[in-house]
């Protein structure tokens, strides 16, 4: 299994609302990324998980909450978000151990669309 | 701080003909370097990746990339291209030690007939 799979695929969500984000890769990876992408935008990245430790934030604000409840999964928590949060979120993934050839490259899931009414 | 310029935001190719997407690197420590595309409504895929082996690197879909220290760059090419190929592509940096991986600005790709 080489994917990252990233659940639902579109979201769409009022401002009050309270959802999740979620991505899964089985590929033994230890770090795991979120970013946000907005239209004709590159990626920008939010959090990183190294080892299931939240290692960055890129000061995000608090209505995301990440999640990394083991080395496979990776949740984004929404709250009370705002319309200009609506983007394309990636979700990427690499193995993190040095040594390895593969170690710094990231694998991408297909991302979630969230719009935010 | 390491960061990618991508110069272009856009580039129109005819089919078969040439195509070059530019990317100059600052890194205060030897990068690793990458280039992504993305295809409409996509995720990101890995073209090609530099890290600190052979300074040509070859990519899938027929892609290559030189890295130039002396330049700082690390251009995308490709010798004829398809049709295929219209997409953004985003050129990426990381240092080695560190989990951060920073895009450039994106050049998207349209191929005419």
């Amino acid at each position: 299994d080489t994917e990252v799979t990233q659940t639902p695929k579109h979201l769409v969500m009022g401002m009050t609302n309270k959802k999740s984000l979620k991505c899964e890769q089985h590929m033994g990876h230890r770090a795991m990324y979120w970013y946000k992408q907005k239209a004709k935008k590159p990626p920008e990245l939010m959090f990183v998980y190294s080892y299931e430790k939240l290692s960055i934030n890129e000061s995000v604000p608090s209505r995301f909450s990440p999640e990394c409840p083991n080395s496979s999964l990776l949740n984004l928590h929404l709250h009370a978000l705002q319309p200009e949060d609506s983007a394309l979120y990636l979700c990427a993934s690499r193995w993190g151990a040095r040594g390895s050839s593969g170690a710094n490259v990231l694998t991408f899931g297909a991302g979630s669309r969230l719009t935010v009414l | 701080a390491q960061s990618v310029t991508q110069l272009g935001s856009h580039v129109s190719v005819s089919e078969g003909a040439l195509v070059l997407l530019r990317c100059n690197y600052s890194s205060s420590v030897p990068p690793y370097l990458f280039w992504y595309v993305q295809y409409p409504n996509q995720g990101l895929q890995l073209l090609l990746k530099y890290t600190s082996a052979a300074t040509l690197v070859k990519g899938i879909n027929g892609f290559e990339a030189e890295f130039k220290k002396s330049e700082t760059s690390f251009h995308l090419t490709k010798p004829s291209a398809h049709m295929s190929d219209a997409a953004e592509y985003f050129c990426a940096v990381k240092s080695a030690a560190g989990n951060k991986l920073t895009f450039g600005g994106g050049t998207r790709v349209l191929v005419k007939p």
